[in-house]
């Protein structure tokens, strides 16, 4: 068991580009969740997964962002056309089935838009 | 909707001393869960403990408990002989199954062991 792992650890990028973040879960957890945490706050929920199936998002999951979960194991988060106010850490966690309320958290991307 | 509230974004304590983060929380689920997270400056996010509020006994884990108070909805995290390792963020959390146990979580308090 090594944990939650996300990939890239830090991301600069210019405004208006594409980008897009990977979360690798604990083996045979089957939620997966996205949070996003702006310096001197809580992370806040942006979605979630139960394998594959998407069943919740966030309002704060704008149009520009983007989230897949396409054979219930590895996460992406793909934000398009980012803005100055996209930066900040986006944290991804998952649950195993017989404790599925409780959450274990990766390290996170660190998102800085110019 | 459900909300968490942390008052005290910054303390101290002397190592070796008890320090208490008090928590508050508004819910009208009745099934749910409490966490009590530690950030250290690395930004990993760490259990530390957890509550489940059917449970009336109050959850420890060495060092660490929590004081549960359901009525009041309230959840202290209490950490007996500190030590520096314990300088971090804490974050108070909420989770119930009727909203997919995504968490809700406080501002944190910024909490700095002194040697």
């Amino acid at each position: 068991d090594t944990g939650v792992s996300q990939n890239p650890r830090h991301k600069i990028t210019k405004r208006g580009q594409n980008v897009t973040f990977r979360c690798d879960p604990i083996s045979e957890h089957n939620r997966l969740y996205w949070y996003r945490q702006t310096l001197g706050q809580g992370p806040e929920f942006l979605t979630y997964f139960q394998n594959e199936a998407q069943l919740e998002k966030s309002r704060l999951l704008s149009d520009r962002f983007s989230a897949e979960r396409p054979k219930g194991s590895f996460s992406t988060l793909e934000i398009q056309r980012t803005e100055q106010g996209d930066s900040a850490m986006y944290l991804c966690a998952s649950s195993s089935p017989t404790s599925p309320d409780t959450q274990y958290f990766g390290p996170g991307t660190r998102l800085t838009v110019l | 909707a459900q909300t968490v509230t942390q008052s005290q974004p910054e303390m101290s304590v002397q190592e070796a001393e008890t320090v208490t983060l008090s928590c508050t929380y508004d819910t009208s689920e009745s099934n749910y869960y409490l966490f009590w997270y530690k950030q250290p400056p690395s930004r990993q996010m760490i259990l530390v403990i957890r509550q489940e509020a059917y449970k009336q006994q109050n959850a420890t884990e060495n060092r660490f408990s929590v004081n549960f108070q359901k009525a009041a909805k309230s959840f202290s995290l209490k950490i007996s002989d500190s030590q520096l390792g314990d300088t971090a963020m804490y974050f108070c959390a909420f989770s119930g199954p009727n909203t997919g146990n995504q968490f809700y979580f406080g501002t944190g308090t910024s909490l700095t062991v002194i040697p």
